[in-house]
């Protein structure tokens, strides 16, 4: 089963609006990653958060972590149509990553 | 550099064929991982490699599947025979030490 668990499972916004994603997971983690898929292609890494951590900025996007909820949001500021793509929360634990379910963005120009 | 590089892209076979996916690590990372996307159960690690050995195949779903790493640049996932339910999209990634994980382009493979 799926450590992770994304909601929404789609999403569908207008350009230069926000996009949140939220995940929840059920372990403890060493930390927890965010991957960003686009249609047929590979998982391309967007940012790690540890777990004393609660907060990372890189760039547009925003991750924040809880871990007495077990639950962290990716948001992505002022989106562009490029950021069409399907986002994925992974926990880490050990050497292991366990994927959610992932989110669909479309972004509408 | 050259990130993670699989072959083939895409492999279309008849079911009771074997088949080979091939996977070059980044140069320099120690660790590398198989995993498997398909919609109904998502991505799943398959087996974990370090340092050339396999570390945990907890993720190989039956014994039709077969990893190697012979060296530090190579591993191949190998199924046989194949059946149709193998159908999905096989990623390789690699990593050095703890640091993140570099996904190749995946091989999508269909099974008839």
């Amino acid at each position: 089963s799926q450590q992770g668990e994304e909601d929404p499972q789609a999403l569908s916004i207008q350009e230069g609006e926000n996009a949140t994603m939220n995940c929840s997971y059920k372990t403890s983690i060493n930390n927890l990653q965010w991957y960003r898929q686009n249609s047929g292609r590979g998982l391309v890494h967007l940012i790690l958060i540890r777990s004393n951590e609660r907060e990372k900025h890189s760039g547009r996007l925003r991750v924040t972590l809880d871990t007495s909820k077990k639950s962290s949001s990716l948001l992505i500021t002022a989106s562009r149509a490029a950021d069409t793509a399907s986002y994925f929360c992974a926990t880490e634990s050990s050497y292991k990553l366990i994927f959610g379910s992932g989110t669909r963005l479309l972004v509408r120009p | 550099d050259a990130g993670v590089i699989q072959s083939p892209r895409h492999e279309v076979t008849e079911m009771g064929q074997e088949v080979t996916l091939r996977c070059k690590p980044i140069s320099g990372h120690n660790s590398l991982f198989w995993y498997r996307q398909t919609m109904m159960r998502g991505l799943e690690l398959l087996i974990y490699f370090n340092n050339n050995v396999p570390i945990d195949d907890s993720g190989m779903p039956e014994d039709r599947f077969s990893a190697k790493m012979p060296n530090a640049s190579f591993s191949t996932l190998k199924i046989q025979p194949s059946e149709p339910r193998d159908s999905a999209v096989y990623f390789c990634a690699s990593r050095r030490d703890s640091d993140t994980q570099y996904f190749g382009p995946g091989t999508r493979l269909t099974v008839l």
